[in-house]
């Protein structure tokens, strides 16, 4: 299989402060991964494709400041809300392809963080 | 853009019956659609990846279909199950001018015992 973990599942934290969210693939390695966000109601929008080694490629509207993407090796990437305020409450879901993969091999997804900020 | 719609946005069945949920695409250059299940307050699981080449894919009670030409992909759910209830939510990789996965609004379904 291909199997995405992330950690924490459920955060809950103050406003203001910063929150590390990890995705780690467990058995295989990702030269790529995908951090979505899903407001209440709403389908996942992708906010940005992280590439191992080099920086984040932020979507249209979504502060990088903001949400800072580290992806340090093949099988590990973090987002960091930072500042973080009730309007960053969400969940947040990452995905990952495969290294080497081909175009047409699908994004393996992980099971969310449910982010509450007071 | 690719844009994904899901209709209906909600239903609600009795248990036993079988159903159908609708899945539209606006380019049909895509790699592969997805489909998922959402558990309120969850994460999403797969259910079935039918890639740009096949016709339909099958798990159990469950068979999804792709019509890209059309743009149109169905997931059938044959006597269904209170445990089925959930958001259900179609997934699109383009392969067009979007090379990204854009998710459709969801299927929120309720199974009635």
């Amino acid at each position: 299989g291909a199997v995405v973990s992330q950690h924490p599942s459920r955060v809950i934290c103050k406003s203001g402060t910063s929150v590390k969210i990890e995705c780690r693939s467990l058995d295989f390695q990702a030269t790529t991964m995908f951090w979505y966000r899903q407001f209440p109601k709403k389908s996942l929008m992708l906010m940005a494709t992280s590439n191992e080694g080099s920086k984040a490629t932020y979507e249209q509207g979504v502060e990088k400041d903001k949400f800072l993407i580290n992806h340090a090796s093949l099988t590990l990437s973090t987002l960091t809300v930072t500042s973080a305020h009730p309007e960053d409450s969400s969940f947040y879901i990452c995905s990952a392809k495969k290294h080497l993969a081909g175009p047409t091999d699908t994004q393996y997804f992980g099971p969310g963080t449910r982010l509450t900020v007071l | 853009k690719q844009e994904v719609t899901q209709i209906p946005a909600a239903l609600s069945v009795p248990e036993g019956e079988n159903l159908v949920l609708n899945c539209s695409f606006t380019d049909s250059a895509i790699y592969n659609l997805q489909w998922f299940r959402q558990d309120p307050g969850k994460g999403l699981t797969s259910l079935l990846l039918i890639q740009s080449s096949q016709r339909e894919q099958t798990s159990g009670r469950l068979n999804a279909s792709l019509d890209k030409s059309s743009g149109r992909s169905t997931l059938y759910i044959a006597a269904s199950q209170p445990g089925d209830s959930a958001t259900y939510l179609c997934a699109v990789d383009s392969s067009g001018g979007y090379q990204k996965v854009t998710f459709g609004t969801g299927t929120k379904l309720q199974v009635i015992p």
